[in-house]
């Protein structure tokens, strides 16, 4: 059975500094999708990143890197140079071949002080 | 707009009444599904569309939860006598096709049943 854990409830970062968002995955399918999604307070989910367990680099976009460990079914989300607007609430998710639907954890609160 | 609507943004309905949430994805998308986020926790699957058809409907936590897609596009999620344990935000989400990896969320509707 597919799961996530997130077991940081919340993390405080100080702006401008970098910050690493936990998650670990648990699946007996070789081929997988682990995504995460930002949702501030007005309740949308936003897609900030994407990797596919077969890629051979770790994914990046922008201020945002995935960690992929893959022995240790791990997938980290490193956020660098911390910003006010990155106050939010953060969700790892997994997607198993053969399957459409999103497994999410249960989330981390990030705050990020001036 | 661009991305994904669903109306209304709250709802509160008193303990009995039926609801009827809907959401419009984002155009030409094929993908459709729906997810149940409790207070505090990560979002869990409810069901799926390819089109008009419900290819998943594992997540439905009781026969009061009807989905429907009629015609590929537009889709209502339905809650018949509603009780107080289906208070959440219920958020709906689009991807293009079968097997795209990222899905698409609406800012979702907050139900409040009392």
């Amino acid at each position: 059975a597919q799961k996530i854990t997130q077991t940081q409830p919340g993390m405080f970062v100080q702006e401008k500094e970098a910050v690493t968002l936990d998650c670990t995955y648990d699946t007996s399918d070789p081929s997988y999708g682990l995504f995460w999604y930002k949702q501030p307070s007005s309740g949308e989910m936003i897609f900030l990143i994407y990797q596919g367990s077969y890629d051979q680099q770790n994914a990046t976009e922008g201020r945002y890197s995935l960690n992929f460990q893959k022995a240790r079914k791990s997938a980290n989300l490193v956020i660098s140079a911390s910003q006010l607007g990155d106050s939010a609430m953060y969700f790892c998710a997994m997607r198993e071949e053969g399957f459409q639907k999103l497994v999410f954890g249960t989330g981390t609160r990030l705050l990020v002080s001036p | 707009g661009a991305g994904v609507s669903q109306s209304p943004r709250y709802k509160v309905a008193k303990r009995g009444q039926d609801v009827a949430l809907r959401c419009d994805p984002i155009s030409g998308h094929v993908s459709l599904f729906w997810y149940q986020q409790a207070l505090g926790q990560g979002p869990e699957f409810l069901t799926y569309f390819q089109n008009e058809a419900q290819l998943d409907k594992s997540g439905l936590p009781s026969d009061r939860f009807f989905a429907e897609r009629p015609e590929g596009s537009v889709s209502t999620l339905k809650i018949q006598r509603t009780q107080q344990e289906d208070s959440a935000v219920y958020l709906c989400a689009s991807s293009w096709e079968t097997g795209e990896e990222t899905q698409y969320f609406g800012p979702g509707t907050r139900l409040l049943v009392l």
